[in-house]
Order: structure tokens, then C-alpha cells, then sequence
């Protein structure tokens, strides 16, 4: 069975600091793996997706997540925080399906940036 | 601009009251599904569809029900809402397959039930 776990369920840094979430998923196959965020009050937004073609995705404000097969992980990371940065953001896989889509996330880290 | 809509955005009812909470979407994708979100339990899937009259239940199905009569519009369905169905729900719509399969969210509906 497809699992997704984020170590983290809080995590704080300072604005100008580097940004680590951690992801860590089981899966038989080889999945797709995404990061969404959600700030307050809004949908999800797709931050980033791999797919097994490059390890080190890169997404959007500056993000990106590397692959690591060995150690099943899937940790997102940003060299310097921004306040807006600060929301949720939910670690998602998706096994390989022929045509089904299910999404599996994790249970999320909430992200607070501090002046 | 390509999106997905739901409506209401909030929505406080009463046990027992039947609600819809519809969904649309302008991009053709097939696949749609309905969400819930609770604290500390990330997204959870309650229906899926992958095409117009093609429906199938997700991980937390109960209470629920959804149609899918078009292409564009995956309404859900309370028959009798109860207290343990206050959450935050949302729709996700995507193509099926190929590399472009990401899930297109909605902006949320934020329920609750007394």
C-alpha cells in the first residue's frame, strides 16, 4: 500500500533562512510525487511534480524537491525564506495507476516564517 | 482563465438537512474528485469520476453521493448531513494519464454541520 509521512508537522525559520520539508513515502512502483501548498484560506496550488525524469525538480517561488530512490524521500527545500512563503504544505504521491488518479497525501507541515 | 469553481464557499446547516456543494471546471480534464480536509489528516478522497457517468468511491465515502451528468460538473451531495461532516472540502479536476495528470484544485468549501 501507497503511504506518504511528513516528519515535520510544524516548521518555523526566519525570513533570509533555508527552508527543509521533509517527505518520506512508500510505494511498490515507482510513483509520481508532487508538493502542493495551501495558503490561508485558499485552494491548493501545485508547487512542483516528479515524474522519474530529472531527481532534482525544480518549482515554482523558488522551490524544489530532490528524489532519492535509497532513501525513499522526497524533501522539499527553498535556499532562503519569504514571509509569504508561510502556509501549508502537503507532501502527495501518486502510484502508477493506468488511468486511475488517486492521490495520496501526507498530513502536511505547516510553514511559519518569521521577521 | 482556467479553473476549477465551487459553491458556497461556506455553509453552515443543520443535521439532517440535504445540501449540494457543486463543482465546475473549464478544461475539458475527465477525471474529477472530491476531497475532504481535516486537521492533521492531510486531503482525503471521497468520490472520484473518470468520466461523465463513470463514478467510484474513494476512502471516506460515507454519507456522501455524486453525480456526474456532464463533463464540466461534479456536484456533492449530503442526503443527511450530520456533525461529523464539518470539514473543509474540496474538488480537483485533471486530464487522465499522459505527463500532464496534475489535479487542478478548487478554492475549498468550508462546512459545518450542527
Amino acid at each position: 500500500a501507497q503511504s506518504v509521512t511528513q516528519l515535520d508537522s510544524h516548521v518555523s525559520v526566519s525570513e533570509g533562512t533555508p527552508v527543509l520539508l521533509r517527505c518520506n513515502y512508500s510505494s511498490s512502483y515507482s510513483p509520481s510525487l508532487f508538493w502542493y501548498v495551501q495558503h490561508p484560506n485558499k485552494g491548493l496550488q501545485l508547487l512542483l511534480k516528479y515524474t522519474s525524469a530529472a531527481t532534482l525538480v525544480k518549482g515554482i517561488n523558488g522551490f524544489e524537491a530532490e528524489f532519492k530512490k535509497s532513501e525513499t524521500s522526497f524533501h522539499l527545500t527553498k535556499p532562503s525564506a519569504h514571509m509569504s512563503d508561510a502556509a501549508e504544505y502537503f507532501c502527495v504521491v501518486k502510484p502508477p495507476s493506468g488511468g486511475y488518479n488517486k492521490l495520496i497525501f501526507g498530513a502536511g507541515t505547516r510553514l511559519a516564517v518569521h521577521p | 482563465e482556467a479553473q476549477v469553481t465551487q459553491n458556497p464557499r461556506y455553509l453552515i446547516t443543520v443535521t439532517g438537512k440535504k445540501l449540494t456543494v457543486t463543482c465546475s471546471q473549464n478544461m475539458n480534464h475527465e477525471y474529477m474528485s472530491w476531497y475532504r480536509q481535516d486537521p492533521g489528516l492531510g486531503l482525503r478522497q471521497i468520490y472520484y469520476s473518470m468520466n461523465v457517468e463513470v463514478t467510484d468511491k474513494g476512502d471516506v465515502p460515507e454519507g456522501y453521493k455524486v453525480s456526474r451528468k456532464e463533463k464540466r460538473n461534479f456536484p456533492l451531495i449530503l442526503e443527511s448531513p450530520s456533525p461529523n461532516q464539518t470539514s473543509l472540502y474540496f474538488c480537483a479536476s485533471s486530464l487522465l494519464g499522459g505527463t500532464r495528470d496534475e489535479q487542478y484544485f478548487g478554492p475549498g468549501t468550508r462546512l459545518t454541520v450542527t
